[in-house]
């Protein structure tokens, strides 16, 4: 298993600014992802973000909106830019060792833009 | 494109049933099916596993069974407790995409003391 931490936990954004969400796992894996989770709706993909390697976003998701950096093998941050109300949601950190093996999950970050 | 369908929605039983859960796919060309919980307010704990190649998965009182041909998945809790009162989710890993998980939108399962 693994242990993540996400940064914030929760924060209340204006209309038109950017968040940052860092995310640190206390081992190195190859791969972390984020997803986002709407209310009340299950979880999303938004990209794969894999160290040396540009972001692979899920069909829907632009790399404009949500840039990815992937500096090292524990830690990645997704920035949410020029928010608007609808970018509300808890956006979530998950790691795998490699390519099929077992995700797991960071606590969530929850985000409210007003 | 995969969807996963997870039956029922909610399910609400006494303490000490056995039960199962449900989960769906359409793409059969899956790697593996994971089986995640959600406690309100906090991130996904995985539960179970099962790769391609396996037919079943088990952990304590859960166990998973996975019938990658028919695009089925159930998940049996044997003798229910209040603490296993949460969100279940159902995540597949189709290698598509952006390769992560494709998920149902879950199961609310309460159990009443």
């Amino acid at each position: 298993s693994a242990v993540i931490s996400q940064k914030p936990s929760r924060d209340i954004c204006q209309r038109g600014t950017s968040l940052t969400i860092q995310c640190q796992v206390d081992s190195q894996v190859t791969m972390m992802f984020w997803y986002r989770q709407q209310p009340g709706q299950s979880l999303t993909l938004i990209a794969t973000a894999n160290q040396g390697s540009e972001a692979t976003y899920e069909s829907g998701f632009v790399i404009d909106k949500f840039p990815i950096s992937r500096p090292n093998l524990t830690f990645s941050t997704l920035t949410v830019s020029n928010m608007s109300p609808e970018d509300s949601s808890i956006y979530l950190c998950s790691v795998c060792r490699d390519r099929g093996y077992e995700q797991y999950f960071g606590p969530g970050t929850r985000l409210t833009v007003t | 494109k995969q969807e996963v369908t997870q039956i029922p929605a909610a399910l609400s039983v006494p303490e000490g049933e056995n039960l199962v859960l449900n989960c769906s796919f359409t793409d059969s060309a899956i790697y593996n099916l994971q089986w995640f919980r959600q406690d309100p307010g906090k991130g996904l704990t995985s539960l179970l596993l099962i790769q391609s190649s396996q037919r079943e998965q088990t952990s304590g009182r859960l166990n998973a069974s996975l019938d990658k041909s028919s695009g089925r998945s159930t998940l049996y809790i044997a003798a229910s407790q209040p603490g296993d009162s949460a969100t279940y989710l159902c995540a597949v890993f189709s290698g598509g995409g952006a390769d992560g998980l494709t998920f149902g939108k879950g199961t609310h399962l309460i159990i009443q003391p």
